[in-house]
């Protein structure tokens, strides 16, 4: 299957620094990449889609400017947790599709991260 | 409003046995229903997904129903195998959107 790479594995930071955790689609090209936050024990919640070349998408209660999300080409998208705080660790995972209908779609190995 | 619900949190089944997990959905323009196996700090993995014209798909040990009139879809895993031990999330796409269940931990007994 197609191969999404999510950078960095792991990463702690200070509280008020930011965060950017990069995701490539490595064999194929994307348009449209997912943002997804886990929380422990729980699911895999949405927060944004990225679209290429244009604004991402925001899901109800994840706030734009806390989460900043980059598609500048159509194997990157980048997202970066802004100012963050404790409250913001937790383990981000992104995915890309093929896009066509029908179709799986593929997932990073997942960021977790820390704010102390 | 949880589109995608996985109403059992766990499951434990014994071994060479078949685990079943559920999954209910609330959009009816969803369109394609996924499976996914994922463990601790990993990205989920694919496993079986099906399109919402069909009500069956089936790969080696592991088959996908769905019951578009219930809104209801179930994995089947036959036998079980201890090495499936994971938490298993059911997703929902429609326009490339993938939405995930709350996930069920399922725990295979040797």
């Amino acid at each position: 299957g197609a191969v999404v790479s999510q950078h960095p594995s792991w990463v702690i930071c200070k509280s008020g620094t930011s965060v950017k955790i990069e995701c490539r689609s490595l064999d194929f090209q994307a348009t449209t990449m997912f943002w997804y936050r886990q929380f422990p024990k729980q699911s895999l919640m949405l927060m944004a889609t990225s679209n290429e070349g244009s604004k991402a998408t925001y899901e109800q209660g994840v706030e734009k400017d806390k989460f900043l999300i980059n598609h500048a080409s159509l194997t990157l998208s980048t997202l970066t947790v802004t100012s963050a705080h404790p409250e913001d660790s937790s383990f981000y995972i992104c995915s890309a599709t093929l896009d066509r209908p029908g179709t799986e779609a593929f997932f990073g190995q997942g960021t977790r991260l820390t704010v102390v | 409003d949880q589109q995608v619900k996985q109403n059992s949190p766990s499951l434990s089944v014994q071994e060479g046995r078949i685990s079943i997990l559920n999954c209910d959905y609330t959009n009816s323009m969803f369109d394609y229903f996924l499976w996914y196996k994922k463990y601790p700090a990993e990205g989920p993995t694919f496993l079986i997904s099906i399109s919402s014209i069909k009500d069956k798909n089936e790969d080696g040990r592991f088959t996908v129903f769905l019951n578009k009139s219930a809104k209801h879809l179930s994995l089947h895993i036959v036998p079980s195998q201890p090495g499936d031990s994971a938490v298993y999330f059911c997703a929902a796409s429609s326009s490339y959107k993938y939405i995930f269940g709350t996930g069920t931990r399922l725990k295979v007994l040797a």
